[in-house]
C-alpha cells in the first residue's frame, strides 16, 4: 500500500512569493491534515480537511489556505511568504473516526 | 486538549528494553493515549494507542496506569533504527481533529 506522498520534497522561495504544496493521501483515507514543523517550534497543526470541506484550522494567518479535491488529495497554499515560513510542511491522512494519522515525509520550504 | 509531560531525552543500548514514560495527570475519561515517533528526516510515524487496558502491537507495548494519569511506551528490544523523538499525545475519543505535539523524548540507542 502506498503511503502519503508529498511534492515537492524541497523548495526555495523568496519573501513575498506564493507557494503551493501538494499531498496525496493513502487510498481510502478521506481526512487530510497539514502541519508545520519550524525549527525550535515543534509540530504545529495548520489545517484539517475532510470530504472536501475545511473542518478546522490552527492559529495561522489567512495567507495560509488550502483545499481538498474530490479524489481527496490536497493542496496547501501560502501567500506573501515571510522568512519565518521556512519550515518542514507535513501532510497526514486518516480514515474517518479516531484513527491514527499517517504522515508523509514533508516538503522542506526555505525562504530567502 | 490535556497536556502531557515527557523527559527531554533518554538513552539505551541496542537489544535492551526501553521504557518511555509519559505523565498526563489531567486526562479525561474520553481521552485516548497515542504515541508517535519521528525518525530523522522523516514525518511522524504512528506507534500505538490505548484507552484503559494495556496494548501490544508489532512495534511496541503500551502500559497504562490504573488511574490513567501516566503511561509507558515499551520497546522490548531497542535497535539503532528506534533512535527517534517519541511523542505522547492525548486525543479525545470521538475527535478526528488535530494532533497536539509536545516536545517529546529524544531516544538515543547505542550499539
Amino acid at each position: 500500500e502506498a503511503g502519503v506522498t508529498q511534492s515537492p520534497t524541497h523548495l526555495i522561495k523568496t519573501r513575498g512569493q506564493q507557494v503551493t504544496l501538494r499531498c496525496s493521501p493513502i487510498s481510502g483515507h478521506t481526512s487530510v491534515y497539514w502541519y508545520q514543523q519550524a525549527l525550535g517550534l515543534g509540530l504545529q497543526f495548520l489545517l484539517w480537511y475532510d470530504e472536501g470541506e475545511e473542518r478546522n484550522r490552527g492559529n495561522f494567518p489567512p495567507r495560509f489556505s488550502g483545499r481538498q479535491f474530490p479524489n481527496y488529495s490536497s493542496e496547501l497554499n501560502v501567500n506573501a511568504l515571510e522568512l519565518e515560513d521556512s519550515a518542514l510542511y507535513l501532510c497526514a491522512s486518516s480514515l474517518t473516526g479516531n484513527q491514527p494519522q499517517h504522515f508523509g515525509d514533508g516538503t522542506r520550504l526555505s525562504i530567502l | 486538549d490535556a497536556k502531557t509531560t515527557q523527559p527531554n531525552s533518554m538513552e539505551s543500548n541496542e537489544e535492551e528494553p526501553v521504557h518511555l514514560p509519559c505523565n498526563h495527570s489531567t486526562i479525561s475519561g474520553t481521552d485516548y493515549i497515542h504515541w508517535y515517533r519521528q525518525l530523522p528526516s522523516q514525518g511522524p510515524e504512528y506507534v500505538i494507542h490505548g484507552l484503559t487496558s494495556n496494548v501490544n502491537n508489532r512495534m511496541a507495548s503500551l502500559a497504562i496506569a490504573e488511574d490513567r494519569k501516566s503511561s509507558t511506551l515499551i520497546l522490548h528490544r531497542a535497535t539503532l533504527r528506534d533512535a527517534a523523538v517519541y511523542y505522547c499525545i492525548l486525543r479525545v475519543g470521538y475527535n478526528t481533529d488535530k494532533l497536539i505535539f509536545g516536545t517529546g523524548t529524544r531516544l538515543q540507542v547505542f550499539p
